[in-house]
């Protein structure tokens, strides 16, 4: 079964500057597909970035670019610019690209404070 | 609908009565996901529909949980009897449906089941 860890429980940054939030995984497919969403306080859960494991070049999304090594099994996430908006619970996300396995298994989450 | 709606948002309900929580999916969108999100983690997969055909059920944890989508749209998660432990936000989500593509899922706002 697939796994995702997301080991920072924290993180913290300055308004305008650059974080990285870390997701790791495991699995044994080739092909797959990656998310990280976006939880703030008010915990809808919103789609920040997605990335198909086939696609060698980077997902980007304005502010949001994603680092993805496959060989490592890492898809960390990089917040430019840091806004106080971008306050919340971020969650990294893998689907298998395989039907019949529709469903997404998640990290633990990594909350992200903004500080002015 | 403009996105994926959910009733109630809020459930309080004595131990050992039953609850249904229901979720209406963006319109047109083949397949639906429920998930459960404990308080300091990330969702849980618990089942999901094609259509009104339940193709995956793996996720839940016992037989006094069951859903249903009889006519491939709205669907209903039922709780039998339940437990404390059954408190936390079930989240229920739609995507497209697209095979072989990123079938992003869209989430909604989530049901808050409390138990008393």
């Amino acid at each position: 079964a697939q796994t995702v860890t997301q080991s920072q429980p924290e993180m913290s940054v300055q308004e305008a500057e650059t974080v990285t939030l870390s997701c790791t995984y495991d699995t044994s497919e080739s092909d797959y597909y990656l998310f990280w969403y976006k939880q703030p306080p008010s915990r809808q859960m919103i789609l920040v970035i997605r990335q198909e494991a086939y696609k060698q070049q980077n997902a980007t999304e304005n502010r949001f670019s994603v680092n993805f090594q496959k060989a490592a099994k890492s898809f960390s996430l990089k917040i430019s610019d840091s806004q106080l908006g971008d306050a919340a619970m971020y969650f990294c996300a893998y689907r298998s690209y395989q039907g019949g396995s529709e469903k997404l298994v998640f990290g633990k989450g990594t909350k992200l404070t903004v500080n002015p | 609908g403009a996105g994926v709606s959910q009733s109630p948002r809020y459930k309080v309900t004595k131990r050992g009565q039953d609850v249904a929580l229901r979720c209406d999916p963006i319109s047109g969108h083949v397949s639906l996901y429920w998930y459960r999100q404990a308080l300091g983690q990330g969702p849980e997969f618990l089942t999901y529909f094609n259509y009104e055909a339940q193709q995956d059920k793996s996720g839940l944890p016992n037989d006094r949980f069951s859903a249903e989508r009889p006519e491939g749209s709205i669907s209903t998660l039922t709780i039998q009897r339940t437990e404390q432990r059954d408190s936390a936000m079930y989240r229920c989500a739609s995507s497209p449906g697209l095979a072989g593509g990123t079938d992003t899922q869209y989430f909604g706002p989530g049901t808050r089941l409390t138990v008393l």
